[in-house]
């Protein structure tokens, strides 16, 4: 019930190329979605996040799809650069507890 | 500049050993937060607190200790009954009641 399952674990995409990150959970009193990305030897960074009311939100090139119902969420990346090589981590929580992170996606853009 | 201080970046430990990992945030957030990460294991949740004096376990508190007697300082030890203690350790903070996290930087513990 408190788990969120990430997937894939590794991704290669060309440069220029839409990397989709998958996230599903089961607990629907999780009301906070973010995304965070790491780099090797880095805390992670906040990137993006989205509230269970809204089904789309962008910043950039980075998009959160929502599906509900589904109880399943994505990280798309526009336009991907070698500069978006790191590891992206999903994760959720319920008003303001401690977050529950997915297992990580490791990501490599090739120039 | 406001943020998150851990320190050492590098700690070595011999076995039997404890020791204690520095965080110390100048945000003047509430909530602190210790998370383990281990390769393909994501981050897992140590201990965290949400106000001076007091702190709740997370799912992997064995062999940990924290304290916060400071809103500024939230350390961490790995005592000699963690069995597995080499990781990544990620500290993080956040205002009480809101949710984006702000991570310190880590320390990489390696027990030799």
């Amino acid at each position: 019930q408190q788990q969120v399952k990430q997937s894939p674990q590794s991704l290669i995409v060309q440069k220029g190329g839409i990397p989709i990150i998958n996230c599903a959970y089961e607990n629907t009193a999780f009301d906070y979605f973010p995304w965070y990305q790491q780099f090797p030897g880095k805390g992670p960074a906040l990137l993006i996040a989205i509230r269970p009311d809204v089904s789309e939100k962008k910043e950039g090139r980075f998009t959160i799809s929502f599906n509900k119902s589904a109880k399943q969420f994505s990280l798309h990346i526009m336009d991907s650069q070698p500069g978006d090589s790191a590891t992206y981590f999903c994760a959720a929580s319920i008003a303001g507890t401690a977050l529950i992170f997915g297992k990580g996606t490791t990501l490599s853009v090739s120039s | 500049d406001g943020g998150i201080t851990q320190s050492p970046k590098y700690l070595f430990r011999k076995e039997g050993q404890n020791v204690t990992l520095s965080c110390e945030q100048n945000l003047n957030h509430d909530a602190m937060y210790w998370y383990r990460q281990d390769p393909g294991q994501g981050l897992r949740l140590i201990y965290y607190s949400q106000i001076v004096n007091d702190f709740q376990k997370g799912d992997i508190a064995e062999g940990y200790s924290v304290s916060r007697e400071k809103k500024e300082s939230f350390p961490l030890t790995v005592t000699s009954a963690q069995k597995n203690p080499t990781a990544f350790y990620l500290c993080a903070s956040t205002p009480r009641g809101l949710y984006g996290y702000t991570f310190g930087s880590g320390t990489r513990l390696t027990v030799v």
